[in-house]
């Protein structure tokens, strides 16, 4: 079931820019999860943020949670090609003992040179 | 450290085969995944051990697909008959996550991936 819906489906930018992308979710997390996926490869993790905080950096990324609306922002300052990937919200809900990961259908982001 | 390896990296079968996929966690991880990852949308979980135990296969289509993790370390996943739908990238993946939760330790880290074409 789809727990987490990124929007948008698309980004394209220029070098330099800012690339903001948002991830709503539907029921109470224990995390919120960010992903990277580049073209024929698997996916690296990028940030985790925990239900009881609001933002976190890591390097050129910024990510924010707002619980009350149930939903998450990725920013990545001054982009490079090199990010241009799938970027996958993904969220930690728990099902008695077990935890596990839902991901939502992800951003496309284009940064062109 | 090494990552997770999968193999093999492509496959192409014709609809009612067998495949079979193999995965090799990362050195001391406890918990491997398997998911599926359709053209076009995000990966979705198929089944998560802990150890060797299963802990959630809920979304494992049971009548063709089974997995398996001996002795705890590599899995196999197979899927027999295949179908034309279960074209995508499998992945695998592991976390430490050993024995409740560890704050720290709810990274997952992927592999490659097999991509599946069925036809």
């Amino acid at each position: 079931s789809q727990q987490g819906e990124e929007d948008p489906q698309a980004l394209s930018i220029q070098e330099g820019e800012n690339a903001t992308m948002n991830c709503s979710y539907k029921t109470s997390i224990n995390n919120l999860q960010w992903y990277r996926q580049n073209s024929g490869r698997g996916l690296v993790h990028l940030i985790l943020i925990r239900s009881n905080e609001r933002e976190k950096h890591s390097g050129r990324l910024r990510v924010t949670l707002d619980t009350s609306k149930k939903s998450s922002s990725l920013l990545i300052t001054a982009s490079r090609a090199a990010d241009t990937a799938s970027y996958f919200c993904a969220t930690e809900v728990s099902g008695g003992s077990n935890y596990k990961l839902t991901f939502g259908k992800g951003t496309l982001l284009t940064v062109n040179p | 450290e090494a990552g997770v390896a999968q193999s093999p990296r492509y496959k192409i079968i014709e609809k009612r085969q067998s495949v079979a996929f193999w995965c090799n966690p990362i050195s001391g991880h406890a918990t491997l995944y398997w998911y599926q990852q359709i053209l076009g949308q995000g990966p979705k979980l198929l089944i998560q051990f802990q150890n060797n135990g299963v802990v959630d296969d809920s979304q494992l289509p049971k009548d063709r697909f089974s997995a398996e993790r001996l002795k705890g370390v590599d899995s196999t996943l197979k899927i027999q008959p295949a179908k034309l739908e279960d074209s995508a990238v499998y992945l695998c993946a592991s976390s430490r996550m050993e024995g409740g939760r560890l704050g720290l330790m709810d990274e997952q880290f992927f592999g490659p991936g097999t991509r599946l074409t069925v036809l």
